[in-house]
């Protein structure tokens, strides 16, 4: 089955820096991956997804990159914010089916004011 | 948000009680999902429902039950559980093909 590693699995940050998480997934099938930001108490929210179609996509400041010969994709957060503090979940579909996902652990990154 | 909502949001019961949990989406989904939350760990994918067919079930013990009679409805039925099954139960629902839209959970404490 699908496998997907994340690190680091806690990441701190002066706010206004960038903050960087990576993960590898194994099964070269996968070809959706989502990153979704759990905060405090709170539910999964999507941020943002990458299809295996494509090798980079961006939303404001929030960037995710993959390279799919090496199996591994990032989220890149630039000029981070305090609200931007929370755990965040890479994870990548199990083969071809959307609908089924394997998770990473979570990083949880502290913005410091 | 009220996409996705579980209910109970919290749940204590003793290793011979017998709970329900339910979740309830109104997206027009067709596909509904079961996780396990514990700390520290990746969520761990329990059940899948795709047009209230179970397309999965990942080796998960029997004293969790689940059940969807309908493609906007989806319980866990919890029976002799063991105090590790403490845990946040997240559901979840999505489209074909699509991405996947978290309920709230259910904070379960199992004495």
């Amino acid at each position: 089955g699908e496998n997907v590693e994340q690190h680091p699995s806690t990441l701190s940050v002066q706010e206004g820096d960038s903050a960087v998480i990576k993960c590898t997934y194994s099964d070269s099938a996968s070809n959706y991956f989502p990153w979704y930001k759990q905060e405090l108490g709170k539910r999964p929210q999507l941020i943002i997804d990458i299809r295996s179609n494509v090798g980079e996509k961006k939303d404001q400041r929030i960037a995710v990159t993959l390279n799919k010969t090496a199996k591994h994709f990032s989220l890149h957060i630039t000029e981070t914010q305090p609200e931007d503090s929370a755990v965040y979940f890479c994870a990548a579909s199990i083969g071809s089916n959307d609908y089924k996902l394997s998770f990473g652990a979570g990083t949880t990154v502290t913005v410091r004011a | 948000e009220t996409g996705v909502t579980q209910t109970p949001r919290h749940l204590v019961m003793g290793m011979t009680n017998k709970k329900s949990l339910k979740c309830e989406q109104h997206l027009g989904h067709n596909a509904m999902y079961w996780y396990k939350q514990s700390a520290k760990k990746p969520l761990e994918l329990m059940f899948v429902y795709n047009f209230k067919e179970q397309t999965e079930n990942n080796s998960v013990p029997s004293r969790f039950s689940p059940e969807c009679p309908n493609s906007s409805h989806l319980f866990l039925h919890l029976h002799t559980l063991q105090p590790e099954d403490s845990a946040l139960y997240l559901c979840a629902s999505s489209p074909p093909t699509d991405t996947q839209y978290f309920g709230p959970g259910t904070r379960l404490t199992v004495l």
